[in-house]
């Protein structure tokens, strides 16, 4: 079975400061990983996925197969980029049900 | 741009009671899928839907939860007979199942049960 692990419940970084979400998974085939974001009273919404390969909002992740991670990255935090953030994993080719890690709370103070 | 829907938005209703949980999935998707999130928990995966039949359910999903594709375009989740810890937000999330789509999810419903 798949699981999905992110070690930090809560963040908090400086504006402008780096910030790094940790994800771990578990899954013996090649998933598709991915992470989304839920802003204040918003929406669960995709910010990015491996197979992409881009950046959005300044945010990349990258697939470490090795090490079985896709930590997201971002340079330089911005207030705007507090929110709730989501690691999940499907395991692709006909079965698309995301299995998510617990979640890291993002605050970025001024 | 295209939303999946949720409705209502907040539903309380007294344990013993049935619910049911609506989502209008984007238009053109094939696959369906409701999730639920415990307060303070993860989301977690309750059933994916396809072709007008389940396909896959989790441990969570038993006989107390039905899904439904009553027509075209609604995707009910039913909950028989409510209990305490049936209290949390339901997500809907709906997707075209080619390769590399992603899902899209409804704004969730909160169902508090009293």
């Amino acid at each position: 079975a798949q699981r999905v692990t992110q070690p930090e419940k809560l963040l908090s970084v400086f504006k402008g400061a780096p910030v790094e979400l940790k994800c771990n998974y578990s899954y013996s085939g090649s998933p598709e990983l991915f992470w989304y974001v839920q802003y204040s009273r918003q929406r669960l919404q995709l910010l990015l996925r491996h197979i992409s390969r881009e950046s959005i909002k300044g945010f990349t992740a990258d697939l470490n197969k090795g090490e079985t991670s896709f930590h997201l990255k971002k340079p330089f935090a911005q207030e705007e980029d507090s929110a709730m953030y989501y690691c999940a994993l499907s395991q692709g080719s006909n079965d698309y049900k995301l299995s998510f890690g617990a979640g890291t709370t993002v605050t970025v103070r001024a | 741009e295209p939303e999946v829907t949720q409705t209502p938005s907040h539903q309380v209703t007294q344990m013993g009671q049935e619910v049911i949980l609506r989502c209008v999935p984007i238009s053109n998707h094939l696959y369906f899928y409701w999730y639920r999130q415990i307060l303070g928990q993860k989301v977690e995966f309750l059933v994916s839907f396809y072709n007008n039949e389940i396909s896959e359910k989790s441990e969570i999903f038993d006989d107390q939860f039905s899904v439904e594709r009553p027509d075209g375009s609604n995707f009910t989740l039913k909950i028989r007979s409510t209990k305490l810890e049936d209290s949390a937000m339901y997500f809907c999330a709906s997707t075209t199942g080619r390769q590399g789509e992603i899902q899209y999810f409804g704004a969730g419903t909160r169902l508090s049960v009293l």
